[in-house]
């Protein structure tokens, strides 16, 4: 059974900070990795997607992958009080099939 | 911005009805997807359909739901006979490719299902 694990939370910070997310898979060769946002009832919208070794910046956020620990952590620098949400990691499992993790409920406080 | 489009929002059915799901994918998307998430859950995988037929389906596709493409733009998932547990937000999905790298998919705002 391929797994997602984060953990759910809530991680706090105050406003500007760095929030740093963590995700675990347990499928050695999932090779696509994508953190979702999804606020309270709405549908997961995607942050950042990456594919190799190392880190990848768009803006304020910054996704760091390493395949031989099995892990993806997503940095969000000046944290906003909108970025209050449930972020949630995503691995492809196979053909067309994304496996999400829990999510991890972020609050950034003023 | 393209986006996948979903109706109803919301639907409430008495246990044992039928109930039809609509979505309309991005136009030049050729994968559709339907995803649940049971309130305070994990999102979960239920079918991805390319070409006219299912490509995978999760242990919760049981022979209760089906998917079909009935025309160019629309998508749907039904749910023959509703049960209690299938109360859940239900996510269409889309993609203009399959599988690994460089590979987005994108969701519509889900149809939020109510069994009663």
């Amino acid at each position: 059974q391929k797994e997602v694990e984060q953990n759910s939370g809530p991680l706090s910070v105050p406003e500007g900070a760095i929030a740093s997310l963590n995700c675990t898979y347990s499928d050695r060769v999932s090779q696509s990795f994508f953190w979702y946002r999804q606020y309270s009832g709405k549908s997961p919208e995607l942050i950042m997607s990456i594919y190799s070794n190392g880190d990848k910046e768009d803006g304020r956020f910054t996704a760091q992958l390493n395949k031989a620990s099995q892990y993806v952590s997503l940095l969000i620098r000046d944290s906003q009080p909108s970025d209050s949400a449930t972020y949630l990691c995503a691995v492809y499992g196979g053909y067309n099939k994304l496996i999400f993790g829990a999510g991890t409920r972020l609050a950034v406080h003023p | 911005e393209p986006e996948v489009t979903q109706t109803p929002s919301h639907q409430v059915t008495q246990m044992g009805q039928e109930v039809i799901l609509r979505c309309v994918p991005i136009s030049n998307h050729l994968y559709f997807y339907w995803y649940r998430q049971i309130l305070g859950q994990k999102v979960e995988f239920l079918v991805s359909f390319y070409n006219n037929e299912i490509s995978e389906k999760s242990e919760i596709f049981d022979d209760q739901f089906s998917v079909e493409r009935p025309d160019g733009s629309n998508f749907t998932l039904k749910i023959r006979s509703t049960k209690l547990e299938d109360s859940a937000m239900y996510f269409c999905a889309s993609s203009e490719k399959s599988g690994v790298s460089g590979n987005t998919i994108y969701f519509g705002e889900g149809s939020w299902l109510t069994v009663v």
